[in-house]
């Protein structure tokens, strides 16, 4: 199916512990973007990608690492999770830089 | 500093009624401004958006109107329905950064049938 998609939805980790949180466009787009959802707050933009290979950091990027080897993937790794890491991820991917984004329907994180 | 301000944080409605979201941003730079409609369990969708050469944008039940001057910005919903329950939230960007959006804190809708 063409579209966004994240994975896994849900995921539990301990404090210390590595956790990537995969994202898959089928659209070629050439941008993408994860954001982070915190209760009560609108979306915060970690980091983004305008390409294979070009990332650049967002409003909140401490903590986390992305790369993007491949145009349709753009993985996000929290190198050693935190509990304030806690929170509702999404991908998103735009076909230009001006053009709107499309969101993926998040993966929902615990770090205890 | 939150650069896109949005209220009410929540909003109760009786079917057939209008809900009215507000925001108000800071940086002259925005100039694309996007509502999104998110339903639990959903990614953020794209519901309308505007730049600031117009005053008002249409699209079915969905309205919003922009004030550059004040630097505001608001979208109304007319005849609300209980499927338009859902949390809203406004965004601003420079036009030429789609995923650097600005987001305000989401306005949760419910209406009530």
């Amino acid at each position: 199916d063409a579209g966004i998609t994240q994975s896994p939805r849900y995921k539990i980790t301990e404090t210390g512990r590595q956790v990537t949180l995969m994202c898959h466009q089928t659209w070629s787009h050439s941008y993408m973007f994860w954001y982070r959802q915190d209760l009560g707050h609108g979306l915060r933009l970690i980091y983004y990608s305008a390409a294979a290979d070009i990332t650049d950091k967002g409003e909140v990027p401490d903590g986390y690492v992305v790369s993007r080897s491949k145009t349709e993937n753009f993985p996000l790794t929290l190198e050693s999770a935190t509990r304030s890491q806690t929170s509702v991820y999404f991908c998103a991917s735009s076909e230009e830089g001006w053009a709107e984004a499309f969101f993926g329907q998040g993966t929902r994180l615990t770090v205890v | 500093q939150q650069q896109v301000k949005q209220s009410p944080q929540s909003l109760i409605v009786q079917k057939g009624g209008i809900s009215i979201i507000n925001c108000a941003y800071e940086n002259t730079a925005f100039d694309y401004f996007p509502w999104y409609q998110q339903f639990p369990g959903k990614g953020p969708a794209l519901l309308i958006a505007i730049r600031p050469d117009v005053s008002e944008k249409k699209e079915g039940r969905f309205t919003i109107s922009f004030n550059k001057s004040a630097k505001q910005f608001s979208l109304h919903i007319m005849d609300s329905q209980p499927g338009d329950s859902a949390t809203y939230f406004c965004a601003a960007r420079r036009n030429t950064n789609a995923g650097k959006s600005t987001f305000g804190d989401g306005t949760t809708l419910t209406v009530k049938p």
